[in-house]
């Protein structure tokens, strides 16, 4: 079946630096790629939705600048953080899909959980 | 925003019983219903994905109903074993290709 692989699992950083997240489809052509974040006994919150080799759209409150998505080929997604700070300390996750599966295929990756001290 | 609520927001059970969850969610404009599993440290597992009202789906021992007209989804598992404990996560498509996530329900089933 398709996998999604990302990393890393956990990271620790100090505040002000940046911290990239890697996911890595491995056998189909993610097309489309989501990031989400979660908070502690929250649900998971879709941050920005991107397309290969187009701009990712962010959505409302997400700053763009600060949590910057590259999709340049169709293996691969990275969600950079950017001077992080504490209040960036969550759990992040990508899912993927291609087009001949649509809604009825995303895969997610295990997810990145983020410590900024 | 679109507001998916799951109940109970946690669940012990013990071996062999038979439990259900459930996913509300707004009705208008439905799309499709998804139901993950999800255990800790891992990715979250595609269990099912309903469009139709009516729709009723079964994997093994773990089944599913949709009602978009009232807006609602029940997760059932029957016979509930230990490798059973995860988070059930529902989550909604309305339009395009976004998932809006319920805040899942934890299951814990004891030996």
């Amino acid at each position: 079946g398709a996998v999604v692989s990302q990393h890393p699992s956990r990271v620790i950083c100090k505040s002000g630096t940046s911290v990239k997240i890697e996911c890595r489809s491995l056998d189909f052509q993610a097309t489309t790629m989501f990031w989400y974040r979660q908070f502690p006994k929250q649900s998971l919150m879709l941050m920005a939705t991107s397309n290969e080799g187009s701009k990712a759209t962010y959505e409302q409150g997400v700053e763009k600048d600060k949590f910057l998505i590259n999709h340049a080929s169709l293996t691969l997604s990275t969600l950079t953080v950017t001077s992080a700070h504490p209040e960036d300390s969550s759990f992040y996750i990508c899912s993927a899909t291609d087009r001949d599966r649509g809604i009825y295929g995303y895969t997610f990756g295990s997810g990145t959980r983020l410590t900024v001290v | 925003i679109l507001n998916v609520e799951q109940s109970p927001q946690s669940l012990h059970v013990q071996e062999g019983d038979s439990t259900n969850f459930t996913c509300s969610f707004p009705s208008s404009n439905f799309y499709a219903l998804h139901w993950y599993r999800w255990e800790t440290a891992k990715s979250p597992e595609a269990l099912f994905v309903m469009t139709l009202n009516g729709d009723e789906k079964k994997k093994g021992r773990i089944s599913a109903t949709l009602n978009t007209k009232e807006g609602y989804s029940y997760l059932y598992i029957k016979g509930s074993q230990p490798e059973d404990s995860a988070t059930y996560l529902c989550a909604l498509n309305n339009a395009g290709n976004m998932l809006t996530f319920g805040g899942g329900t934890r299951l814990m089933v004891k030996p």
